[in-house]
């Protein structure tokens, strides 16, 4: 099993500021990652595929980078919506995808 | 718009059986990969089972297996989770997703989650 690992656990940022998160792979999926914002209440919402490709209808101030086991999420200027459970996923070992154990990101 | 609506969550006894079912519309159903993936409360995301387009390939993570069984009618547009011997570290909410899907002529397909259903809450407890 693919282990994958987010930090930090929490982020506090100001709304306008930058957020930069962190998902390690135990070993390298290659760019077979995605990334997924949960709300409160609410099922996830796919906001990034192939580690830098944006779903649909996801604003640009989201983006993804890396590859092999380093990857990371950028949130550009936090808009209020933005604050919420943030996972990683990689498909690269399929059926058996893993996720990383989220990062929240909370109001500072 | 594509919709997924799962139903058939409830409380049930240690060692007890449920349903879970998955209504899909807004999509040609039959032509998708499904999932079911699980949240245990304040918990992260964990993927449960997988069945093809067809029906004829089927995954399960070791947690489940022997005691789960995901079919589909793709007649009814429907996807199912058979939960038997449920244990309290099955207490969730799950969700249905598909491995991508196709709308207004674009395609995003792989093997990630898009779109999920809202879920519905298991509660295994005596």
């Amino acid at each position: 099993e693919i282990v994958m690992t987010q930090s930090p656990a929490t982020l506090s940022v100001s709304p306008g500021e930058r957020a930069t998160l962190s998902c390690r792979a135990s070993q390298s999926v290659s760019s077979n990652l995605a990334w997924y914002q949960q709300k409160p209440g609410q099922a996830p919402r796919l906001l990034i595929y192939g580690a830098s490709t944006r779903a649909t209808g996801i604003p640009a101030r989201f983006s993804g980078s890396g590859s092999g086991t380093e990857f990371t999420l950028t949130i550009s200027s936090l808009q209020s919506e933005d604050f919420a459970v943030y996972y990683c996923q990689q498909y690269n070992n399929w059926p058996l995808r893993t996720f990383g154990q989220g990062t929240k990101v909370e109001i500072k | 718009e594509v919709q997924l609506v799962e139903s058939g969550g409830g409380l049930v006894q240690p060692g007890g059986s449920l349903r879970l079912s998955c209504a899909a519309s807004g999509f040609t159903f039959s032509s998708y990969e499904m999932n079911w993936v699980r949240q245990a409360p304040g918990k992260g995301l964990e993927w449960v089972s997988y069945i093809s387009s067809s029906g004829s390939t089927i995954y399960y993570a070791d947690s489940v297996k022997g005691r789960f069984t995901i079919s589909r009618d793709n007649a009814k547009n429907s996807l199912y989770l058979q939960m038997n011997s449920l244990r309290a570290e099955d207490t969730a909410v799950y969700y249905c997703a598909s491995e991508g899907y196709c709308s207004g002529g674009s395609c995003a397909l792989g093997n990630w989650f898009d779109p999920w259903g809202q879920g519905t809450l298991v509660t295994v407890s005596s």
